[in-house]
């Protein structure tokens, strides 16, 4: 079945860099997505990226895709307080409803 | 843009009752909505899937008569939550998915649900 993991909790020291992993288990996902989700709220879609690409960069986020491990990794540069928050990988199909299969989220702690 | 809100942001009701969620689009069409329940410290569940002027289709073990949801425009969809009970208590938080972006989803702002 699908199965979408990444680990529970980082803590970073501000202006250092954060790196969050997932992984995956649908061999067929097409995207892959990273949110970001602060207390109380809804989800933000902060970057996502097709299965055949390496790489995506966004100003301060950067993106690694290996597929052949079916791992996904989302790295904020310069990480401020502001980035305090949880962060959600999501995976999805480019069939049916293209409906997304969540990861269990990983609380990011930014100190200062 | 891209925006999508929900309303109530919270809601306070009696075992027994009924409540309505709503989810708008603002300033795009959607042609698919999607509803989701997230339990404290939890990833998102999806509950089900509406379709602009077609029936929701549910996934499993979500009870299609206790989550009523109704899709009637492109910009529009509800969830109702009947006869709520206590275990229904929980963050709903719904998505709309504009038309001709079917990778692309934008969320509401979630409404917490609390039933006495």
């Amino acid at each position: 079945g699908e199965d979408v993991e990444q680990s529970l909790f980082l803590s970073v020291r501000e202006g250092d860099s954060s790196v969050i992993n997932c992984t995956y288990t649908d061999s067929s996902s097409t995207y892959l997505y990273w949110y970001k989700q602060e207390p109380g709220a809804g989800l933000q879609l902060l970057t996502y990226i097709f299965s055949n690409m390496d790489m995506k960069q966004d100003q301060r986020l950067t993106v690694l895709l290996n597929k052949k491990d079916k791992h996904l990794s989302l790295r904020i540069a310069d990480t401020q307080t502001g980035d305090s928050a949880i962060y959600f990988c999501a995976e999805s199909k480019a069939s049916g409803t293209y409906k997304y299969i969540f990861g269990t989220g990983t609380r990011l702690k930014v100190l200062a | 843009g891209a925006v999508v809100s929900q309303h109530p942001s919270w809601v306070i009701c009696k075992s027994g009752t009924s409540v309505k969620i709503e989810c708008r689009s603002l300033d795009f069409q959607a042609t698919t909505m999607f509803w989701y329940r997230q339990f404290p410290k939890q990833s998102l569940m999806l509950m089900a899937t509406s379709n602009e002027g077609s029936k929701a289709t549910y996934e499993q073990g979500v009870e299609k008569d206790k989550f009523l949801i109704n899709h009637a425009s492109l910009t529009l969809s509800t969830l109702t939550v009947t006869s709520a009970h206590p275990e229904d208590s929980s963050f709903y938080i719904c998505s709309a998915r504009p038309r001709g972006r079917p990778e692309t989803q934008y969320f509401g702002p979630g409404t917490r649900l609390l039933v006495l």
